[in-house]
């Protein structure tokens, strides 16, 4: 069974530059979380849908990042415009349902943004 | 407000060491529990799970965690560290109420040779 895979893996950009992550979850799985994790940190809840509606994003800084997953499958986060305290790994997981919060939750290699 | 605590965001133990992780969770019901592992540059790897069955619940790689709820905890253990185990132990945590999973600050363990 393949994993969850994400792209780019490392990405630099210059502060004010826009960048987009891309993230495929497991065949099957329903939801779909998308994680900033900042270095020493556990990682943050950003958005969670549920095949292609949004369960929460109430951490989701709206005014720079969006988010998007069509036909509830593949998904891709975006910041616009990036800002220095952006600099994270932003990490994709996937899980077979919300309703089923024990099944815990298969991640990505994550995407390294460095911004300067 | 929903937490979780991970004590110590360091731990050193030697080879062939007992292995604590300590977790501690808020709330009154008791959530879903997970721990993860993170070797560098990679992604959590789930280790276990407790899911509300037994309180001692078993994982991969030999480790092991078990659930208090009196004392709100959900400790891993290992009882003999090997030099693989050396990366980030994160613990979780998901309030069935939002589906929200909560995550520790995380503990670095480092396996001494």
């Amino acid at each position: 069974e393949a994993g969850v895979a994400q792209s780019p893996r490392y990405k630099i950009i210059e502060k004010r530059q826009s960048v987009a992550f891309w993230c495929n979850p497991i065949s099957g799985h329903a939801t779909l979380y998308w994680y900033q994790q900042i270095l020493g940190q556990g990682p943050k809840l950003l958005i969670q849908f549920q095949n292609n509606g949004v369960v929460d994003d109430s951490q989701l800084p709206k005014d720079r990042f969006s988010a998007e997953r069509l036909k509830g499958v593949d998904s891709t986060l975006k910041i616009q415009p990036a800002k220095l305290e952006d600099s994270a790994v932003y990490l994709c997981a996937s899980s077979v349902g919300a309703g089923q919060g024990g099944s815990g939750q298969y991640f990505g290699p994550g995407t390294r943004l460095t911004v300067t | 407000a929903q937490s979780v605590t991970q004590l110590g965001s360091h731990v050193s133990v030697s080879e062939g060491a007992l292995v604590l992780l300590r977790c501690n969770y808020s709330s009154s019901v008791p959530p879903y529990l997970f721990w993860y592992v993170q070797y560098p540059n990679q992604g959590l790897q789930l280790l276990l799970k407790y899911t509300s069955a037994a309180t001692l619940v078993k994982g991969i790689n030999g480790f092991e965690a078990e659930f208090k709820k009196s004392e709100t905890s959900f400790h891993l253990t290992k009882p003999s560290a090997h030099m693989s185990d050396a990366a980030e132990y994160f613990c979780a945590a998901t309030y069935t109420g939002g589906f929200k999973t909560i995550f520790g600050a995380g503990t670095r363990l480092f396996v001494k040779a």
